[in-house]
């Protein structure tokens, strides 16, 4: 138990859909992360949020909106994705967002985009 | 450009002894982070160095060598469920973290 958690765990959307991805962390940590995960590639760093304002966006094309409510919760909404959007997204938490901290990860949500 | 690079895969045998192999190229550096990520879960930390030598903790240990851009884990009396990926990551000078693909460990009994 990480306590950092995602749902839904696995999404199945047509590239006409808008679903959105939830995370909640439970450690009172400050800054929250998206990131992208494809089979064999690093880790692509997606969105960071630091005490409910996001401090990076790195080149996300707009079919990705974040949003963060409050420190502990964090929601990525997607909006006519594209096959190539499939993959692993996780969701992290760390006291900072100073990348000398442990990040803290959620389990993920598997996204197939049909 | 920045690069992280690791073996895609390796494989070692139970009760036995591997070394995961991490080296860097990046604009600067402000430590090396290690990850263990087993299949469908999420990556959890292992070791975060800053400088040279060896930091040893229980069955892993992590090693830098700054001047060498090289990092290594090395995990001893391997157990099954130590089979997971690894993954390394650099914090360059910028303060960006610099993520590697992964070693993908596979343990045979």
């Amino acid at each position: 138990e990480t306590g950092v958690t995602q749902t839904p765990r696995h999404l199945v959307m047509g590239m006409t859909n808008k679903k959105s991805l939830k995370c909640e962390q439970h450690l009172g940590h400050n800054a929250m992360y998206w990131y992208k995960q494809s089979a064999k590639k690093p880790l692509e760093l997606m969105f960071v949020y630091n005490f409910k304002e996001q401090t990076e966006n790195n080149s996300v094309p707009s079919r990705f909106s974040p949003e963060c409510p409050n420190s502990s919760h964090l929601f990525l909404h997607l909006h006519t994705l594209q096959p190539e959007d499939s993959a692993l997204y996780l969701c992290a938490s760390s006291p900072t967002d100073d990348t000398y901290n442990e990040q803290f990860f959620g389990p993920g949500t598997r996204l197939t985009v049909l | 450009g920045q690069n992280i690079d690791q073996p895609t895969e390796m494989t070692a045998t139970e009760g036995a002894i591997v070394q995961i192999n991490c080296t860097y190229q990046t604009s600067g550096f402000n430590g090396l982070f290690w990850y263990q990520q087993h299949a469908g879960e999420a990556p959890t930390f292992l070791s975060y160095n800053v400088l040279d030598g060896l930091e040893e903790k229980g069955r892993f240990s992590s090693f830098l060598s700054r001047s060498k851009g090289y990092s290594y884990l090395l995990l001893k009396e391997l157990q099954m469920k130590d089979s997971a990926s690894y993954l390394c990551a650099v914090v360059d000078s910028n303060y960006q973290l610099i993520w590697g693909a992964g070693t993908k460990l596979i343990i045979k009994p």
